[in-house]
């Protein structure tokens, strides 16, 4: 089986650093997304890791250590605009899908 | 104009009603899945296609079914539709390929269904 665990609920204020952790059981794994999702919008693609390591795109970065099962997204300098579900997602090579997490609901206060 | 589209984007129908949910895309990506999404349980995958001429089931596809009539194009039905299938209806188009020894699988959604189930 598989499974993935994520925070469901992480509060900041505005400029501030959040740190959404992602652990996952899964077989044939090749690779760690995380997606954004806007109440009631489409999630839209933030971040991939398929090797060990920091990958950053502007604010955002992710992190992956694969022989501990873990990743976690870093989002830097929190806006308002930042509000929104988190979700991070792995790939398998034995059926090549993803499996999402059940999502971290990021609340950004001024 | 968006690359993945999904019609209606509302939808309000009775229970044991047929309905088919549409999904078209212009990314000329192969790979096209649909998924639920229910309040605090993610997004769940129902079935999912690789190419025209192959269907697969995800992790819930009991009561849907699904066709795919060409490469852009990927509907969702319920054959008789119940109360607990009202959810959000997410369609997805997949960029996936290799790049060394790197796997690369990117997601696009399209905006979603509401869908209810009275």
């Amino acid at each position: 089986g598989q499974s993935l665990e994520q925070p469901s609920e992480v509060t900041a204020v505005e400029g501030a650093i959040v740190q959404i952790n992602c652990t996952y059981q899964t077989s044939g794994f090749y690779g760690l997304s995380w997606y954004q999702q806007h109440d009631g919008g489409a999630p839209t693609f933030l971040s991939y890791n398929a090797l060990d390591g920091l990958e950053e795109t502007g604010r955002f970065s992710s992190f992956l250590s694969r022989s501990d099962s873990y990743g976690y997204l870093l989002l830097q300098e929190l806006q308002m605009k930042d509000s929104a579900s988190y979700f991070c997602a792995v790939g398998r090579s034995n059926d090549y899908k993803l499996s999402f997490g059940a999502g971290t609901t990021v609340t950004v206060r001024a | 104009d968006a690359d993945v589209t999904q019609t209606p984007r509302n939808r309000i129908t009775k229970t044991g009603k047929r309905i088919m949910l549409e999904c078209s895309q212009t990314k000329g990506h192969d790979r096209m899945y649909w998924y639920r999404q229910d309040p605090g349980l993610g997004l769940r995958l129902i079935y999912y296609s690789f190419d025209v001429k192959d269907i697969n089931k995800g992790e819930i596809s009991d009561g849907y079914s699904v066709s795919r009539q060409a490469q852009a194009k990927f509907s969702l039905s319920l054959e008789s539709a119940i109360p607990n299938q009202t959810a959000l209806y997410f369609c997805a188009t997949s960029e996936y390929g290799t790049s060394g020894t790197r796997t690369v699988d990117t997601q696009y959604f399209g905006p979603g269904t509401r869908l209810t189930v009275l």
